[in-house]
């Protein structure tokens, strides 16, 4: 298993600011994701973070609007660049643990951002 | 691609009465299924997973779903609602096993005493 700390678990920030969410695991994971759930919607991938390259993003994310840092196998972050009300959304990260059948994905609790 | 209906945003169902929450996937390839749960102030945790191997997965909390190609469906179901169940659920298919999952908008469960 996996246990997850992230931070901040919520932040209510102005817009054309940054906010950067931090996500630490305590075990070593090669692969960790950052997830979007805006209001009422799915979870959406946002970028797919490995240590030692560049996060890989999704349709319709991009770097210079979210982006992560993977310094090593515990850690990670996500910055929300330049926010807006739309980015007002639960962010979450998730680390895949095990191998084979017993791989699985750990959520962190997220952090829930409002934008003014 | 990838996607996920879940049929009922909202579900109630009394303690000790079967609990059914619908799932339908659309995938190009064989997929992965998965069901979540996140119950309040939490992150998600894994219920059950199919990976292709027995068509009825067994979960945790004594849940259970049963892939079903021909309906393109993937429902979890429980025999006995506990008050405990009461939670969001989360459907989500992937083509690449834990990567690039494609999450249903979520079922919130109500036990009713």
């Amino acid at each position: 298993s996996a246990v997850i700390s992230q931070k901040p678990s919520r932040d209510i920030c102005q817009r054309g600011t940054s906010l950067t969410i931090q996500c630490q695991v305590d075990s070593q994971v090669t692969m960790m994701f950052w997830y979007r759930q805006q209001p009422g919607q799915s979870l959406t991938l946002i970028a797919t973070a490995n240590q030692g390259s560049e996060a890989t993003y999704e349709s319709g994310f991009v770097i210079d609007k979210f982006p992560i840092s993977r310094p090593n196998l515990t850690f990670s972050t996500l910055t929300v660049s330049n926010m807006s009300p739309e980015d007002s959304s639960i962010y979450l990260c998730s680390v895949e643990v095990g191998w084979g059948a017993n791989e699985k994905l750990f959520f962190g609790s997220g952090t829930q951002l409002s934008v003014l | 691609a990838q996607s996920v209906t879940q049929l009922g945003s909202h579900v109630s169902v009394s303690e000790g009465a079967l609990v059914l929450l619908r799932c339908n996937y659309s995938s190009s390839v064989p997929p992965y299924l998965f069901w979540y749960v996140q119950y309040p102030n939490q992150g998600l945790q894994l219920l059950l997973k199919y990976t292709s191997a027995a068509t009825l997965v067994k979960g945790i909390n004594g849940f259970e779903a049963e892939f079903k190609k021909s309906e393109t469906s993937f429902h979890l179901t429980k025999p006995s609602a506990h008050m405990s169940d009461a939670a969001e659920y989360f459907c989500a298919v992937s083509a690449f096993g834990n990567e690039k999952l494609t999450f249903g908008t979520g079922t919130r469960l109500t036990i009713i005493p």
